[in-house]
């Protein structure tokens, strides 16, 4: 069954240093891999996505992933964090026809001062 | 500009009761999604549909009901089968219901809480 790891439940960083959050996901085929960030109470925005192509991936609020098929991974980035990043951050994969999506369980971050 | 809108933002459910939450959007997508959200256990997808008039189970759909007779509402019933209800739920839509098509993911509404009185 397909399935997307992410490994670290809750991570705490000091502002200004830098990020990365880890996914890792069990599929046959290369998927459709996405990050999303979300706020406490609210839905879920797109930070960024692979379809194809170019395997570092850039997306808004100057965060960066790359996708790597030897580790099936998808790991997030970002070089200076920022207060305002504290959220809840899920990576997602979609398969087959793409129109069925599977989450991994979150990551939530810790901003300190 | 286009989205998606859940509501009611909070909801509570008597024992025995069916609630429905709604859903609407006006991106003129044709696939939606339900999801629910519990702490540490990430997004499970309940049901999904692709088209108007159709849809499909998800992971979890036991004890929820849904109906897609319209392109741009896609509500939620929780039934009194479902014995745990409190959570989070999303509503999420998709264009033409692949990511290919228009390069586009998912979008999300913000949510409905629903809890048990």
């Amino acid at each position: 069954a397909q399935s997307v790891t992410q490994p670290d439940i809750h991570i705490t960083v000091s502002e200004g240093a830098s990020l990365e959050l880890r996914c890792n996901y069990s599929y046959g085929a290369t998927p459709y891999l996405f990050w999303y960030v979300q706020s406490p109470g609210q839905g879920l925005q797109l930070l960024l996505k692979y379809f194809s192509g170019d395997t570092l991936v850039q997306g808004i609020k100057g965060f960066e992933a790359e996708f790597k098929r030897s580790q099936s991974s998808f790991n997030l980035r970002k070089p200076s964090v920022h207060w305002s990043d504290a959220a809840e951050y899920f990576c997602a994969v979609a398969i087959n026809t793409g129109n069925q999506f599977y989450f991994g369980t979150g990551t939530s971050l810790t901003v300190i001062p | 500009d286009g989205g998606i809108t859940q509501s009611p933002k909070y909801l509570f459910r008597k024992e025995g009761q069916n609630v429905t939450l709604s859903c609407e959007q006006n991106l003129n997508h044709d696939a939606m999604y339900w999801y629910r959200q519990d702490p540490g256990q990430g997004l499970r997808l309940i049901y999904y549909s692709q088209i108007v008039n159709d849809f499909q189970k998800g992971d979890i759909a036991e004890g929820y009901s849904v109906s897609r007779e319209k392109k741009e509402s896609f509500p939620l019933t929780v039934t009194s089968a479902q014995k745990n209800p409190t959570a989070f739920y999303l509503c999420a839509s998709l264009k033409r219901g692949h990511v290919l098509v228009g390069n586009q993911p998912q979008h999300f509404g913000d949510g409905t809480r629903l809890s048990i009185l």
